[in-house]
C-alpha cells in the first residue's frame, strides 16, 4: 500500500519568501507528526495533529512555523519569512493513532534558504 | 524529561562481522523504545520496537535489540552485517502508556560503514 509521501522532495527559497511543505499521511491514520532534521540539531519534534487538532504545538520553534490539517488527512507546514537557519530536512510521520506510537515516516522535503 | 543517547557517532565494521549500536535512554517510567534507520535521502525506517515483554526483540533485515532495564539501555545487533547495512541508525523513544502524546525523542544517531 501507498507510504507516507512529501511534497516537494527538495525546495530552495530565498530567505525572507514564504514556504508550505506537504504531506499526505498513510490512509486511516489519524496521528501526524512533523519532526526536523538538521546537522547541528539532530532530529526535532514540531507538532502533532490527532484527527484535525493539534494537541502538542511546543515543538514549532517561532511563530513564524504554523501546521494545519484538514479532513483528518492532509497536512501543511508554513514557514514564513524563511530564515538560513530554517535550512533542514523535514519530516513527516503518521501512526494509525497516538496510543499505536507506532510512526511511518515520508522521505521528507529538504529545505535550503539561500 | 526523555533523553536518548548514542555514544557512537561513527562505526566501521567488514562485510559479515557482527555489528552492537549502543543507546541509552533516560525515562522514568517504562519506555517504547525504537530502532529506525536512514539511507541517504531516504525517510526513516523502523527497524524494531520494544514495548514490553521478552526483553529481546526480533525486527526486520535480520537485526535484534535486548532492553536492559538495569543499564537504560536498549543495543541493536546483527549477527553478520551486509554492505546494503550501510546507513544512519536512530534509536528512539516515545513518552510513556496512557499518554496522548507520541512525540518520539531521538538519539543523534549512528552512522554505519561496511567495508567489503
Amino acid at each position: 500500500g501507498a507510504g507516507v509521501s512529501q511534497s516537494p522532495s527538495n525546495k530552495v527559497t530565498e530567505k525572507g519568501k514564504d514556504v508550505e511543505l506537504r504531506c499526505d499521511p498513510i490512509s486511516g491514520h489519524t496521528a501526524l507528526y512533523w519532526y526536523r532534521q538538521s546537522l547541528g540539531q539532530g532530529l526535532e519534534f514540531l507538532i502533532y495533529f490527532q484527527g484535525n487538532s493539534a494537541p502538542d504545538k511546543s515543538g514549532l520553534p517561532s511563530d513564524r512555523f504554523s501546521a494545519e490539517r484538514t479532513g483528518g488527512s492532509v497536512s501543511t507546514l508554513t514557514i514564513q519569512r524563511t530564515q538560513q537557519e530554517d535550512s533542514a530536512v523535514y519530516l513527516c510521520a503518521s501512526s494509525l493513532s497516538a496510543a499505536s506510537y507506532e510512526q511511518y515516516f515520508g522521505p521528507g522535503t529538504r529545505l535550503t534558504v539561500t | 524529561a526523555q533523553s536518548v543517547t548514542q555514544p557512537d557517532i561513527h562505526i566501521t565494521v567488514s562485510e559479515g562481522a557482527s555489528l552492537e549500536l549502543r543507546c541509552n535512554y533516560s525515562y522514568g517510567a517504562t519506555p517504547y523504545l525504537f530502532w529506525y534507520v536512514q539511507s541517504p535521502g531516504q525517510g526513516l525506517q523502523l527497524l524494531l520496537k520494544y514495548f514490553s515483554g521478552d526483553t529481546l526483540v526480533q525486527g526486520i533485515k535480520g537485526f535484534e535489540a535486548e532492553f536492559k532495564r538495569s543499564q537504560s539501555s536498549f543495543n541493536l545487533r546483527k549477527p553478520s552485517v551486509h554492505w546494503s547495512d550501510a546507513a544512519e541508525y536512530f534509536c528512539a523513544v516515545v513518552q510513556g502508556r496512557g499518554s496522548t502524546l507520541g512525540r518520539l525523542y531521538f538519539g543523534r544517531g549512528t552512522q554505519l560503514t561496511v567495508w567489503p
